[in-house]
């Protein structure tokens, strides 16, 4: 059973586009955190949100907690976007999705 | 600014063989974490240290032990390492444990190969 579900699993979008990587979680939860892991890399923290949208540069993140589920958008996507993006929710532990792997294509 | 710093970045070892990993913060957080990170799946916790001085098992804690040898560091130690814990492995830490985390922050990941 999976607290965290994201989707797609994987994207391929052309440079510029607008991405959207969609999160559902079943659990409670006190927030939500997305993630970004290159390849080959670590992993860090892009947001942490607990109600309604935040947004850093071309990055957006949104949550509906009545609807158990969180989005994030990229606005005008650029090939250094590729990694892969990690949903996480914090309830009574830490819960992890699988991860979306993005590639951008120049 | 180091925020968490785990080594070895890579290790191979032979089944059978021992080896720790180390892992330290200089954020002054409460809490630390070891993570395994496989194929298709997500972040496995092993074991977690809500606070210096505990240490609590996660969801996949058989074959390795930890340490929390001060607020700073938190050790993960395989004491007899077999193929199936080949895995890439981060650690990571939090101000505080339970609902109320905040912002979780990962070291660089270590990636062990157990032939």
């Amino acid at each position: 059973k999976n607290e965290v579900e994201q989707s797609p699993q994987n994207l391929t979008a052309q440079e510029g586009e607008f991405i959207t990587i969609n999160c559902s979680y079943s659990v409670g939860i006190s927030a939500l955190h997305w993630l970004q892991q290159h390849p080959g890399g670590g992993i860090v923290s892009l947001f942490m949100l607990s109600s309604g949208k935040k947004k850093h540069g071309r990055l957006i993140a949104t949550i509906n907690i009545q609807e158990k589920h969180s989005s994030l958008h990229i606005t005008a996507s650029h090939p250094r976007d590729s990694a892969v993006y990690i949903c996480a929710v914090t309830g009574n532990q830490f819960y992890f999705g699988t991860g979306t792997s993005l590639t951008v294509i120049p | 600014n180091a925020g968490v710093t785990q080594t070895p970045k890579f290790q191979v070892l032979k089944t059978g063989q021992s080896m720790t990993l180390q892992c330290a913060q200089d954020m002054n957080h409460n809490s630390m974490y070891w993570y395994r990170q496989d194929p298709g799946m997500g972040l496995r916790l092993i074991y977690y240290s809500a606070s210096e001085g505990t240490t609590d098992k996660g969801e996949v804690p058989n074959g390795y032990n930890v340490s929390r040898l001060n607020k700073r560091e938190f050790s993960l130690r395989l004491e007899s390492a077999a193929p199936s814990q080949t895995s890439v492995y981060f650690c990571a830490s939090s101000l505080t444990g339970g609902a109320n985390t905040g912002e979780l922050f990962f070291g660089e990941g270590s990636r062990l190969t157990v032939l």
